[in-house]
């Protein structure tokens, strides 16, 4: 079954403890993002990977690092997450030209 | 800044109704223009696309109408059922980045009722 994954699905975290939020897909798409949903806001683009090696900043990167080292997977890293940063995360994969592939999402709280 | 704005934040229709969802942009440079469904719970979903060569396009019930000179795009769901609600969002991306740069907009939360 063609789908993106992302793990964990669910995170209650702390003030300034590291974590990665993985998403893997099994389309072969080339290109490859991360959101972030808040209400009133929409989706906003944090980061995306039109190819292994390559990243480039969305709307609203800071505070998130991503590395794409293997097509397949794009994990998402919060090195010293803060409470602005609780929020529903989505990844999601495309090909070159077309509709993107969101996966089931994650939601994340900071306290 | 948001460079895609949606209307209305919230709309509710009559099972059989044509519900209406519009979209306006600012940069002249976006060439593909998505509309993303999304049920609660669950991430959002490809419904239908239009790039700017044509004005329409139909998809089953749905079909969005594009407007180049007004720098508007709109979706309209025909004989909208229950099922149709959830929340609808568009959405631009420019030949540059081939569709992997997306701007969304707000947001429409759809409730059809029976």
């Amino acid at each position: 079954e063609a789908q993106v994954t992302q793990n964990p699905r669910y995170l209650i975290t702390v003030t300034g403890k590291k974590l990665t939020v993985t998403c893997s897909q099994n389309m072969n798409h080339e290109y490859m993002s991360w959101y972030r949903q808040d209400p009133g806001l929409g989706l906003r683009q944090i980061y995306y990977s039109m190819n292994v090696e390559v990243t480039d900043k969305g709307d609203v990167p800071e505070g998130y690092k991503v590395s794409r080292k293997e097509k397949r997977n794009f994990p998402l890293i919060l090195e010293s997450p803060s409470p602005n940063q609780t929020s529903l995360y989505f990844c999601a994969s495309s090909d070159r030209g077309r509709g993107q592939f969101f996966g089931p999402g994650t939601r994340l709280t900071v306290l | 800044q948001q460079q895609v704005k949606q209307s209305p934040q919230s709309l509710i229709v009559q099972k059989g109704g044509i519900p209406i969802i519009n979209c306006a942009y600012e940069n002249t440079a976006f060439d593909y223009f998505p509309w993303y469904q999304q049920f609660p719970g669950k991430g959002p979903a490809l419904l239908i696309a239009i790039r700017p060569d044509v004005s329409e396009k139909k998809e089953g019930r749905f079909t969005i109408s594009f407007n180049k000179s007004a720098k508007q795009f709109s979706l309209h769901i025909m004989d909208s059922q229950p099922g149709d609600s959830a929340t609808y969002f568009c959405a631009a991306s420019s030949a540059e980045t081939s569709g992997s740069r997306l701007t969304f907009g707000e947001g429409t939360q759809l409730t059809v009722n029976p």
